[in-house]
Order: structure tokens, then C-alpha cells, then sequence
């Protein structure tokens, strides 16, 4: 079943400026994963934060995480063209490494030369 | 890195024939593997977990006699569309936790 939710849904910003999405989620996880996604193709691992993780790095990304309110955050620093794409937060259930992973609905994101 | 090749790409077919899409490890022994459907502009579904050697799980609202599922070896699982008609056509992936890692998926088009 559907555990995370991203917000927005879709995000439209120019090229240059940061862009934000923010996931929320219902249960205990292990591990909170964020995920790209360009249209109609595969998908490509960015981040994976663990539970007892606050935030972490990689490059242009940032990702925070916050089990208290059951929340994360991505944030995409100097956005290009490039990074337009649906972006999935994935969570992994506490406990639940053999049930599969759960994906919210997705943030699009447009970035506009 | 694990890596999960996935195959066909994309496929067209004429409706109510059978469909075979096909997931290998390459580096790594899967025991498990997660088939996940995408219809377009909405999020992955979990359809259905495949174990090597043993009957698949099926999530519910899922019809089993027709997306048929095999796991007869460590590093191959395979997902068969049957009868398919053109409601089934959507993007199939298949997904290991073995280093989170997922296949590059299956368009598939029922015409």
C-alpha cells in the first residue's frame, strides 16, 4: 500500500534556483530512499538516508530526515535542465526488508532553462 | 554495484497474447525479487514478490493467473502478462533490495 506522500506534487522553477520536496510517511522505517525517475524510463537511485540519520549529502543533494515527525526533505542546490524528472521518495519498513519497497506518488519537476 | 538487467525494453503486442518480461542478476543471487507497475503519471504499485524456488506473493487486486510469476533460479525471475489486453499496458520493473537496486523496466503496449 501507498505509505509516502510527496509534496508538491509537481514543481516548476528556473535554472539556478534550489528546489525542495518534502515526503511524509505512516510507519516505523529502516531506511528512507530517494529515488529519479525521467519520463517513461527507469529508475535511478540518488540517496539513501538510514533511520538513525538526520541528513545527509551527495553532491547537488541534500536530504534530510526527521523520524519524529515522520518526514524528509530533498533539496536539489543549483537546479539544471538536466534534473527535470519525477522524483519518488522510497521507504523500507522496520522490519520489512522482505516486503518490498514502498513508493510515495512522486514530485515532478520542471526545470526551466 | 548489484545490477539488474531487465528485458524486453518496451514491447507491442496484439491483445490476448502472452507477454514475457525477464529480470537477471548479474553480480548477485536474488532470492527475492519485487514487481512493480507504473501507469502513466502515477507512482510504482507493488504487484507482486517473487521467491526463488517457492510461489510468488501477490498484493491484493492483483490477479494471479495472470501475471504469472517464476523464480527458478537465484538470478532469473520472470513476469508473464497473459491474455493481455490493452488495460494491462503500463511500465513493469522489477526491483531487488540487494543494494536497492532495480531493473531498467518494460514498456509495454497492448494493442
Amino acid at each position: 500500500s501507498q505509505q509516502g506522500e510527496e509534496d508538491p506534487q509537481a514543481l516548476s522553477i528556473q535554472e539556478g534556483e534550489n528546489a525542495t520536496m518534502n515526503c511524509s510517511y505512516k510507519t516505523s522505517i529502516n531506511n528512507l530512499q530517494w529515488y529519479r525517475q525521467n519520463s517513461g524510463r527507469g529508475l535511478v537511485h540518488l540517496i539513501l538516508i538510514r533511520s538513525n540519520e538526520r541528513e545527509k549529502h551527495s553532491g547537488r543533494l541534500r536530504v534530510t530526515l526527521d523520524t519524529s515527525k515522520k518526514s524528509s526533505s530533498l533539496l536539489i542546490t543549483a537546479s539544471r535542465a538536466a534534473d527535470t524528472a519525477s522524483y519518488f521518495c522510497v521507504t523500507m519498513e522496520s522490519g520489512g526488508g522482505a516486503d518490498g519497497l514502498t513508493f510515495g506518488k512522486g514530485t515532478h519537476l520542471i526545470i526551466q532553462p | 554495484g548489484a545490477v539488474v538487467s531487465q528485458h524486453p525494453s518496451w514491447v507491442i503486442c496484439k491483445s490476448g497474447t502472452s507477454v514475457k518480461i525477464e529480470c537477471r542478476s548479474l553480480d548477485f543471487q536474488a532470492t527475492t525479487m519485487f514487481w512493480y507497475r507504473q501507469f502513466p503519471k502515477q507512482s510504482l504499485m507493488l504487484m507482486a514478490t517473487s521467491n526463488e524456488g517457492s510461489k510468488a506473493t501477490y498484493e491484493q487486486g492483483v490477479e494471479k493467473d495472470k501475471f504469472l510469476i517464476n523464480h527458478a533460479s537465484l538470478t532469473l525471475s520472470t513476469l508473464t502478462v497473459t491474455s493481455a489486453h490493452p488495460e494491462d499496458s503500463s511500465f513493469y520493473i522489477c526491483g531487488s533490495n540487494y543494494g536497492y537496486t532495480f531493473g531498467s523496466g518494460t514498456r509495454l503496449t497492448v494493442v
